[in-house]
């Protein structure tokens, strides 16, 4: 079975500082990493994900995240935040069925940044 | 352009009463997914098909019925057996799972339902 936890529920920031969004999973399989971030009342949108190779992986709007397996974690980390990053983050892990992709999502957190 | 619709945005049905939400895709994708979403509780699977005339329960199914008699369409249909079921509902879509596209689901903008 995989599981993920995020552990902060909540985080604000001010504007232009660094932020960094923690996210710990465990699986039994090859592992399957993503971060997908949820605009206000809206659909969910893939930020960037780890397959295999490079343990640091970019995504968009100057994401990036870092797989370590040792500590069995996936952080998402931006280095100055906007107040347009203001949404929710979920972070996923994959299992492959056949031709799906399903998914299990963390909890969420919630990035509120502020002027 | 290629997305994935709901409809609608906002339903509100009395107790009792079954409810259907839509879903149409034009991603020309196999797989599709039903999700709920609780404030604090992430997304929860409801339901899943990998191919037309078939799907799966995913974690939360009681209460939820579906049916995927096109490739396109996905409806779930929200049962008065279902004892809470106020949520917001998403449905999203992927594409084959190859090496690259492993994980990635194309979401709609989601249908949030109340039931007084």
């Amino acid at each position: 079975a995989q599981s993920v936890t995020q552990l902060d529920s909540q985080v604000p920031v001010f504007e232009e500082a660094p932020v960094e969004l923690r996210c710990n999973y465990s699986s039994s399989v090859s592992v399957y990493l993503f971060w997908y971030v949820q605009y206000p009342n809206q659909g969910l949108q893939l930020l960037l994900k780890y397959l295999s190779g490079s343990t640091l992986v970019k995504g968009i709007n100057g994401f990036e995240a870092e797989f370590n397996k040792s500590q069995t974690s996936f952080h998402l980390r931006k280095p100055s935040v906007h107040i347009s990053d203001t949404a929710e983050y979920f972070c996923a892990v994959s299992q492959d069925t056949g031709t799906a992709s399903k998914l299990t999502f963390g909890t969420g957190t919630r990035l509120q940044v502020t002027l | 352009d290629g997305g994935i619709t709901q409809s609608p945005k906002y339903l509100f049905r009395k107790e009792g009463q079954n409810v259907t939400l839509s879903c149409e895709q034009n991603l020309n994708h196999d797989a599709m997914y039903w999700y709920r979403q609780d404030p604090g509780q992430g997304l929860r699977l409801i339901y899943y098909s990998q191919i037309v005339n078939d799907f799966q329960k995913g974690d939360i199914a009681e209460g939820y019925s579906v049916s995927r008699e096109k490739k396109e369409s996905f409806p779930l249909t929200v049962t008065s057996a279902q004892k809470n079921p106020t949520a917001f509902y998403l449905c999203a879509s992927s594409p084959q799972v190859t090496s690259g596209r492993r994980g990635e689901q194309y979401f709609g903008p989601g249908t949030r339902l109340t039931v007084t």
